[in-house]
């Protein structure tokens, strides 16, 4: 079975701070790997996604993560925070492009 | 559409009555999935259709919970018997099949009351 830990349900960081969200996970098989971002009243937006090949990926809105298979872990990053980036993001495993087994989210929190 | 569509936003029904969460997916996605958000968690899976037919219904919590997906496009969960317990968001996804990202709607909230 698989399963996501992300530690932390809340994070708080200033703007211009470096963002670091943890997620680590737990496959019997090569994971795909996902994170997404929840705005308020929204849906869920994909922000980036790991299948194969490079280990460092690049998503959207200046958001990064690296697949470390030694670790277990694929955290997300970001240089610099934004007010716009206080939101709940997920972290997800999947075999293939199937059914998600999301972690339980972190708030990221910024101020001014 | 330009998304997945999700309908109504909310819900509120009371304890045992019968309830339908309406999902358009997007057209052309041949894959549509349903999940359930609880309140302080992530989303939970519980069923995935590819066409027509359930491929996979194992994250159904008990049989007051069906979906059916007749002509491949909408699809409609069904929940009997509401207990408070279910009340979640529930979401729904679609992607053009197996191996394709699938995008989420806004979601229904449901409330028992």
């Amino acid at each position: 079975a698989q399963s996501v830990t992300q530690l932390g349900s809340h994070v708080s960081v200033s703007e211009g701070a470096l963002v670091l969200l943890r997620c680590n996970y737990s496959s019997s098989v090569p994971p795909y790997l996902f994170w997404y971002v929840q705005y308020p009243n929204q849906g869920l937006q994909l922000l980036l996604k790991y299948t194969t090949g490079a280990t460092l990926v690049k998503g959207i809105n200046g958001f990064e993560a690296e697949f470390k298979k030694s670790e277990t872990s694929f955290h997300l990053t970001k240089p610099s925070a934004h007010m716009s980036d206080a939101a709940e993001y997920f972290c997800a495993v999947s075999e293939g492009f199937q059914k998600l087994v999301f972690g339980t989210g972190t708030r990221l929190l910024v101020s001014p | 559409g330009a998304g997945v569509s999700q309908t109504p936003s909310n819900k509120v029904t009371e304890k045992g009555k019968y309830v339908e969460l309406r999902c358009d997916p997007i057209s052309g996605h041949t894959a549509l999935y349903w999940y359930r958000q609880s309140l302080g968690q992530g989303p939970e899976f519980l069923i995935y259709f590819q066409g027509t037919g359930a491929a996979d219904d194992s994250g159904l919590p008990n049989d007051r919970f069906f979906a059916v997906r007749p002509e491949g496009s909408v699809s409609t969960l069904k929940i009997q018997r509401t207990e408070r317990g279910d009340s979640a968001v529930y979401l729904c996804a679609s992607s053009l099949g197996r191996g394709y990202e699938a995008f989420f709607g806004q979601g229904t909230r449901l409330t028992v009351v």
